[in-house]
């Protein structure tokens, strides 16, 4: 099925350094929404965004809806031990309802 | 408030066996989705329903798969001759409908022997 374009695929992080990743699509959303999953479990949802140009925050998390609304991105400022895990962006063509198209997923992964 | 359960948790099953997998989502959401996760990937979507109705099952990937939520509230997913290739983790979420954020359940594990 399709999939967004989701970078990077990994990445380690020293406690208190700002973790960066995005997302891109072909197409056009009308919603993006990050979630976030641990081994074992199901997503969590992290953010959710609605407008092209939207910036929101969830504590040291922030995301942004690109103006094109085919790409969005994801921050954490000062990372902690316990953000390491899978986040994944999801993208919906309905405005309301209609399935969720993920990407493949950045791991994140403290350094050794 | 209780979120999204699913059941069982861990389903392992013989190639060519049938299996219902029961999702249960956070009281008073009216919309319900499947997905399937393999290992490395993000959420597949299968079928989403409204209400009692699938809305949209263009996701299930035969005609061996098939889901009902005779109730509108608990749903379940259902197998049958079961494949090598459909083990995977089988994801479960709700949405209150207002807007599209969708919850998600601990997922069901199934292994196909």
């Amino acid at each position: 099925g399709q999939q967004l374009n989701q970078s990077p695929q990994s990445m380690f992080i020293q406690e208190g350094e700002d973790v960066s990743m995005n997302c891109t699509s072909s197409s056009i959303f009308n919603t993006w929404l990050w979630y976030k999953q641990d081994p074992g479990e199901g997503p969590v949802l992290l953010i959710a965004l609605y407008k092209a140009g939207e910036l929101t925050s969830n504590g040291r998390l922030t995301a942004q809806f690109g103006i094109t609304r085919k790409d969005s991105f994801l921050n954490i400022s000062a990372s902690i031990p316990s953000d390491v895990g899978i986040y994944f962006c999801a993208g919906s063509y309905g405005g309301s309802q209609g399935n969720l198209i993920f990407g493949k997923g950045t791991k994140l992964s403290v350094k050794p | 408030g209780a979120g999204v359960s699913q059941t069982p948790s861990n389903k392992v099953t013989e190639k060519g066996k049938y299996v219902e997998l029961r999702c249960d989502p956070i009281s008073g959401h009216t919309a319900l989705y499947w997905y399937r996760q393999s290992l490395g990937q993000g959420p597949e979507f299968l079928i989403y329903f409204q209400g009692t109705g699938a809305a949209d099952d263009s996701g299930l990937p035969n005609d061996r798969f098939f889901a009902v939520r005779p109730e509108g509230s608990v749903s379940t997913l259902k197998i049958q001759r079961t494949e090598r290739g459909d083990s995977a983790v089988y994801l479960c979420a709700s949405s209150p409908g207002t807007h599209n954020e969708q919850f998600f359940g601990p997922g069901t594990r199934l292994t196909v022997l």
